[in-house]
């Protein structure tokens, strides 16, 4: 079974521009959460989405949004880039809420912000 | 809310020698899971072990292995016969019983000394 799969892998902006991620889970899977991964502090929690909806939200301004396809993939998007938003994206999978279903992540996208 | 705290940035163990790397968390909730995930550096987070907080015994997973402390919300992670491939940062999560939103440490950065 294939794992989840982000693209791209790097991306550079500039200050100001927008950007969006791409996630596509693990077949089955219907939760996409992301993660902001940063030196300073560890992994962040943006948002998660289950069936097209989301269904939590971290504390993040709302220049992060995302969205959810019927095929379970999702998109994270960012406007108006900040040098602050250079950081490691993740995103991961599960099968159900709830339970103790892992998070299966994919490899991230690096964000770079110039 | 929920915090995750890592106390220790980095750590380093001998090969085939045992490492404890240690995990606290806050909590004012009596059902929850725990996990650790190990992240190398192709930066792949990838399960290590869970641990579901009604359950007394510690759970393990070849050379790999918990201490839960319920009463004290510690939830070390032992790593017996360390390989050279154990080498990476080292992440503890919480996650509630409902809801799919996870909370990390700061992780803990191993490595192992051929």
């Amino acid at each position: 079974k294939a794992g989840v799969t982000q693209t791209p892998r790097y991306l550079i902006k500039t200050r100001g521009q927008q950007v969006t991620l791409s996630c596509s889970p693990i077949s089955g899977h219907r939760s996409v959460s992301w993660y902001q991964q940063t030196p300073g502090q560890g992994l962040q929690f943006l948002f998660e989405y289950f069936s097209e909806t989301q269904r939590n939200k971290g504390n993040f301004p709302g220049r992060f949004s995302g969205r959810q396809f019927s095929n379970s993939r999702s998109e994270m998007n960012v406007s108006t880039l900040e040098l602050g938003d250079s950081a490691l994206y993740l995103c991961a999978s599960s099968f159900a809420q709830g339970r103790n279903s892992p998070l299966h992540f994919g490899n991230g996208t690096r964000l770079t912000v110039t | 809310a929920q915090t995750v705290t890592q106390s220790q940035p980095e750590m380093s163990v001998q090969e085939a020698e045992t490492v404890t790397l240690s995990c606290t968390y806050d909590t004012s909730e009596s059902d929850y899971y725990l996990f650790w995930y190990k992240q190398p550096p192709s930066r792949q987070m990838i399960l290590v072990i869970r641990q579901e907080a009604y359950k007394q015994q510690n759970a393990t997973e070849n050379r790999f292995s918990v201490n839960f402390q319920k009463a004290a919300k510690s939830f070390s992670l032992k790593i017996s016969d360390s390989q050279l491939g154990d080498a990476a940062m080292y992440f503890c999560a919480y996650r509630l019983y409902t809801g799919n939103q996870f909370y990390f440490g700061t992780g803990t950065s191993l490595t192992v000394i051929p």
